[in-house]
């Protein structure tokens, strides 16, 4: 079975620091991929960033970079120079086929990022 | 550029009542979701639909029904609503087997007293 963990339910980052949101998988298929969504308090949630299982680079998306460590199965998301904008509830997600076929994504609890002026 | 769209976004009812939840999708997309959102349980997936007249059970389907009669539209039923059904749902679409990004709708707020 699949299955997402973040361990931090919430972080506290000074303004302009960069932050680390851990997230570990759990998965037996050797095809999968891996997202970071953001839910901002309006409630929509946002695609940031992707990383594909085989992918030999990690991923990077502007001020957004994952760090795919596929022996460890993590796959941390980096946020270089935080933002106020920034504070939000960060999700991991890994993408698996279901019997039809299709991708399904199954999401972790999440981490609330707060940063601090 | 509608995207995603949930009807409604605000809901209040009463233990037993039924109501359907509407998602309606400009993309062209095959692939339609519906998950609910939980505090401390991240998302979960209700039920999904890989394209028109087809439709499959996801994690936590119990209390619920779907249907996809039409591809740019995806309903979720509740027959009998229950207190534990008070959620934020999600309605979201896809469209590539590749990357699976999903592309979300709003969410609707669903109070079951």
């Amino acid at each position: 079975a699949q299955k997402i963990t973040q361990t931090q339910p919430g972080m506290f980052v000074q303004e302009k620091e960069a932050v680390t949101l851990d997230c570990t998988y759990d998965t037996s298929d050797p095809s999968y991929g891996l997202f970071w969504y953001k839910q901002p308090s309006s409630g929509e949630m946002i695609f940031l960033i992707y990383q594909g299982s085989y992918d030999q680079q990690n991923a990077t998306e502007g001020r957004y970079s994952l760090n795919f460590q596929k022996a460890r199965k993590s796959a941390n998301l980096v946020i270089s120079a935080s933002q106020l904008g920034d504070s939000a509830m960060y999700f991991c997600a890994m993408s698996y086929l279901s019997n039809f076929g299709n991708e399904k994504l199954t999401f972790g609890t999440g981490t609330r990022l707060t940063i601090i002026p | 550029n509608a995207g995603v769209t949930q009807t409604p976004k605000f809901r209040v009812l009463k233990t037993g009542q039924s109501m359907t939840l509407l998602c309606a999708q400009d993309m062209n997309h095959e692939y339609m979701y519906w998950y609910r959102q939980d505090p401390g349980m991240g998302l979960r997936l209700i039920h999904y639909s890989v394209g028109e007249g087809t439709t499959a059970k996801g994690e936590v389907p119990d209390g619920y029904n779907v249907s996809r009669l039409k591809k740019q539209n995806f309903l979720l039923g509740l027959e009998s609503a229950a207190p534990s059904q008070t959620s934020v749902y999600f309605c979201a679409s896809s469209y590539s087997q590749d990357t699976g990004e999903l592309f979300f709708g709003e969410g609707s707020r669903l109070t079951v007293l």
